[in-house]
């Protein structure tokens, strides 16, 4: 069946360095996708998100870079700060017949070490 | 910035109980959801809600469950008679028009014993 899913499930970076998180998605016919970003004991946060007629999308820190040809999603997040470390979660929308629900990926930890 | 809410934060219950899950949604929001995640794995969706019926709804989303929003506030989840596999934290999110990025809920802790 279709599916969103995540290459890495920790990365580990010093703070300061860039982080990238790679997602790759198996629906061609996806038009949105989203980055979520969960911290412990809470619901997924809003990160950025991007359109599948667009590659690029910067945000404050974060860049969501989306290669179609590949079905492949990355998000980068430059600076990275203790502050950034959580489980990190593609999620795909407007796939054909898949209405409005969000699938998500299995997710990435992300942990910043000082 | 207006959230979403959710109550209780916590729910401890007996296996066979009913519970029954709150969340206020963003006041000016139509389109609303429930996810549940299980412990270390992925979000998973189970129903979406517009108009006061139910749009989509997955297969987790059985005969067990069910969803309304009695008020223009309040939208909840009731499982009828929870099982151990209903252990899971779930999620409310909503969002104001069809094209709009879900914004969720910080969730409730569902433990069945």
């Amino acid at each position: 069946g279709e599916s969103v899913g995540l290459h890495l499930p920790t990365l580990s970076v010093q703070e300061g360095d860039n982080s990238i998180i790679n997602c790759a998605y198996s629906n061609s016919a996806s038009d949105y996708f989203i980055w979520y970003k969960q911290e412990s004991g809470k619901g997924p946060q809003f990160i950025i998100d991007i359109r599948s007629n667009m590659d690029k999308r910067q945000g404050q820190r974060v860049t969501v870079l989306l290669n179609k040809t590949v079905k492949h999603l990355s998000l980068q997040i430059a600076a990275t700060q203790p502050g950034d470390s959580a489980v990190y979660f593609c999620a795909e929308k407007g796939a054909a017949g898949g209405g409005n629900k969000l699938t998500f990926g299995t997710g990435t930890q992300l942990k910043v070490e000082l | 910035e207006p959230e979403v809410t959710q109550t209780p934060s916590h729910q401890v219950t007996q296996m066979g109980q009913e519970v029954i899950l709150r969340c206020v949604p963003i006041s000016n929001h139509l389109y609303f959801y429930w996810y549940r995640q299980i412990l270390g794995q992925k979000v998973e969706f189970l129903v979406s809600f517009y108009n006061n019926e139910i749009s989509e709804k997955s297969e987790i989303f059985d005969d067990q469950f069910s969803v309304e929003r009695p008020d223009g506030s309040n939208f909840t989840l009731k499982i009828r008679s929870t099982k151990l596999e209903d252990s899971a934290m779930y999620f409310c999110a909503s969002i104001p028009g069809v094209a709009d990025t879900q914004y969720f809920g910080p969730g409730t802790r569902l433990t069945v014993l």
